[in-house]
């Protein structure tokens, strides 16, 4: 089965660094989908970016990209320039189109930003 | 092009009641998703529809909870007979299926804050 771990509960940043999340997975599959998602206190899901297995090349969104390293099972988060607004609970998730298109989430990383 | 949509926002009910929860998808959208996320856990997998169709249940208990998406209308999730255990947040989300480009990719509701008295 396939198994996401976050292994950072918490983090903390200074407004303007960079910080990077941290985020393991473990399959047998080739071609999946990997996700980073934001939840802010309003507890609403807010997708980051997403990243296909067959692609090598790292996503990019804005001030937000990963760290895709396959052979490793490694997908990590990298936000550049943090700002307040990126206060939040961000979770790593797995999909598997091959089977059905349920998420598998880890348990979260909890990111304070600070002034 | 509203989001997805969930209501009630918050439900409060005592045990053994009935709780409904409903979620209706985004305009274009025909696969429907129901999350639950226990106070300070991540996001648990319930089940996952099409139209009339239940394509994956794996997530769902045994007894209590069920779950339809019907031709018209919004993505009922039901639970009978509520326990305390049964307190948390439910998310729907939503994806496009078929040939999109974005297919994969789910779009959440608000969630549902359900709390059994």
């Amino acid at each position: 089965a396939q198994t996401v771990t976050q292994s950072q509960p918490e983090m903390s940043v200074q407004e303007a660094e960079t910080v990077t999340l941290s985020c393991t997975y473990d399959t047998s599959e080739n071609n999946y989908y990997l996700f980073w998602y934001k939840q802010p206190p309003s507890r609403q899901m807010i997708l980051v970016i997403r990243q296909e297995a067959y692609k090598q090349q790292n996503a990019t969104e804005n001030r937000f990209s990963v760290n895709f390293q396959k052979a490793a099972k490694s997908f990590s988060l990298k936000i550049s320039d943090s700002q307040l607004g990126d206060t939040a609970m961000y979770f790593c998730a797995f999909m598997n189109p091959r089977k059905t298109d349920k998420l598998i989430f880890g348990t979260g990383t909890r990111l304070q930003v600070f002034p | 092009n509203a989001g997805v949509m969930q209501n009630p926002r918050h439900l409060v009910r005592r045990r053994g009641q009935e709780a409904r929860l409903r979620c209706s998808p985004m305009k274009g959208h025909s696969h429907v998703y129901w999350y639950r996320q226990l106070p300070e856990e991540g996001l648990k997998f319930m089940v996952y529809l099409q139209k009339e169709n239940i394509i994956d249940e794996s997530g769902m208990p045994k007894e209590r909870f069920s779950a339809e998406f019907p031709k018209e209308g919004p993505s009922i999730l039901r639970i009978q007979q509520v326990v305390r255990g049964d307190s948390a947040a439910y998310f729907c989300a939503s994806s496009p299926g078929g040939r999109a480009k974005s297919r994969n990719e789910q779009f959440f509701g608000p969630g549902t804050r359900l709390t059994v008295l």
